[in-house]
């Protein structure tokens, strides 16, 4: 699987829109971007995913750049509950696959 | 529908002694997924099972071994526990390993 560079940190103001960058510039053709996030002390949790075409659903959006070398999870209105480490997976989408987590982004909403 | 459900929550163990940890899959998924998750890292992918079979293995020794049940629940197990084996454990499931894996609150080992 593709590797991803993702920064460290990142703060965002209540209420406005919150975009997570990530790098995957190795990804192959059939590697899907996947987005989890993990609360502190929970398990991480699924938020979307994208092959070749922007994706959204209830929770974000997902804007993958035409080379497929990067792509940015947008929280449109970011609350106090995103506040959350940010992984950004790529993979295979069939087959023995598995995630293969780095140490993501730490989202910090800020009042 | 139910999520995918971890036991115990919390568990202390000795060095050298042996640990088996349970987790109950979403209904539905056929697929369990076990991950390591050391303090201030992200998760590291140990092992995963497709119908009872272990399907892919990431780079754990063979102390750590595992099951999955006709109902697809499954079980973790470490022998000779060491201490750098004290992490958050996690357990996912997914419907026949396709799309978003659905994670349990995990099962936090200490090793004294």
């Amino acid at each position: 699987d593709a590797k991803t560079t993702q920064p460290t940190s990142m703060d965002c103001a209540e209420g406005r829109a919150a975009n997570l960058p990530c790098n995957h510039s190795t990804i192959s053709g059939n590697e899907y971007v996947y987005w989890y996030r993990q609360i502190h002390s929970q398990g991480p949790q699924y938020i979307i995913h994208g092959l070749k075409n922007n994706e959204t659903n209830e929770m974000a959006s997902l804007i993958i750049t035409e080379d497929r070398k990067s792509s940015t999870l947008i929280l449109p209105h970011a609350t106090l509950r995103d506040t959350a480490v940010y992984y950004c997976i790529v993979r295979v989408g069939t087959g023995a696959n598995n995630l293969f987590f780095g140490t993501g982004t730490r989202l910090t909403v800020i009042p | 529908e139910t999520g995918v459900t971890q036991s115990p929550t919390h568990l202390i163990k000795t060095r050298g002694q042996q640990v088996t940890l349970r987790c109950s899959s979403q209904s539905g998924h056929n697929t369990v997924s076990w991950y390591q998750q050391a303090l201030g890292q992200g998760p590291q992918f140990i092992f995963q099972y497709y119908r009872e079979e272990e399907n892919g293995r990431g780079n754990f020794p063979p102390r750590f071994s595992g099951l999955q049940f006709p109902n697809y629940s499954s079980e973790l197990n470490v022998n000779a526990l060491e201490l750098d084996d004290s992490a958050l454990y996690l357990c996912a499931s997914s419907k026949d390993r396709l799309y978003g894996y659905t994670f349990g609150s995990g099962t936090r080992l200490t090793v004294v």
